[in-house]
């Protein structure tokens, strides 16, 4: 079973849309997770941080279920600025981050 | 500017030729690690180092070697490229447990 996994896409989404990634991990002994965003031939950057009692940053909510080893992101009135890829990513060990392949969104208007 | 700074953006290499890509932080990040990103199998780890003069292998390490001399640079090196090695790599740092991790631009090599 993979680390992390994630939906790849691509989500196709018209402005105004709200829509929702989903990712799940392995390994029940995580202690950070993440989302990144990464546009196309660029490099990652912090999306923001998960914590378990979920946490919102204007458009974007982060939740987290450590019971079912999930983590989701939700992202309101979409814009086309939104288009990315974004990475789950979770912490396991003291150092070691572990990135999920991504999901792609496309915003259509 | 607080910055992780790889170089070259891009490099087209032929087989057997060895390389050096380089990676300066200027954060005094204890934390700094390589990836490489291919399409399809995500961001998998290299090389990582936990402080100067301390390294470990990551996921996919064969072919690569790294050394952290100093704190703020940590170059990724292929004695002797091969077509397989084509791929977008990048170097992050961080500063401790649960914290953002901070990407290069990115380095394309292409090996002929």
């Amino acid at each position: 079973r993979k680390e992390v996994e994630q939906d790849p896409g691509p989500f196709n989404v018209p402005e105004g849309a709200t829509v929702a990634f989903n990712c799940t991990y392995s390994n029940s002994a995580s202690q950070s997770f993440f989302w990144y965003r990464q546009d196309c031939r660029k490099e990652p950057k912090l999306l923001m941080s998960v914590y378990s009692s979920g946490n919102e940053d204007g458009r974007f909510t982060a939740q987290l279920n450590r019971a079912s080893q999930y983590i989701s992101l939700l992202i309101r009135d979409s814009k086309l600025s939104d288009s990315a890829t974004y990475l789950c990513v979770v912490r396991l060990g003291s150092y070691q981050l572990t990135f999920g392949k991504g999901t792609k969104l496309s915003v259509i208007p | 500017e607080a910055q992780v700074t790889q170089n070259p953006r891009y490099l087209i290499t032929v087989t057997g030729k060895k390389l050096t890509v380089t990676c300066s932080q200027n954060m005094n990040h204890e934390y700094m690690s390589w990836y490489r990103q291919d399409p399809g199998l995500g961001l998998r780890q290299i090389y990582y180092s936990m402080n100067v003069e301390v390294t470990d292998k990551g996921d996919v390490p064969e072919g690569y070697k790294v050394s952290r001399k100093e704190k703020r640079n940590f170059p990724l090196i292929l004695e002797s490229p091969s077509p397989n090695q084509t791929s977008l790599y990048f170097c992050a740092s961080r500063l401790f447990l649960g914290t953002e991790a901070f990407f290069g631009q990115g380095t394309r090599l292409t090996v002929v």
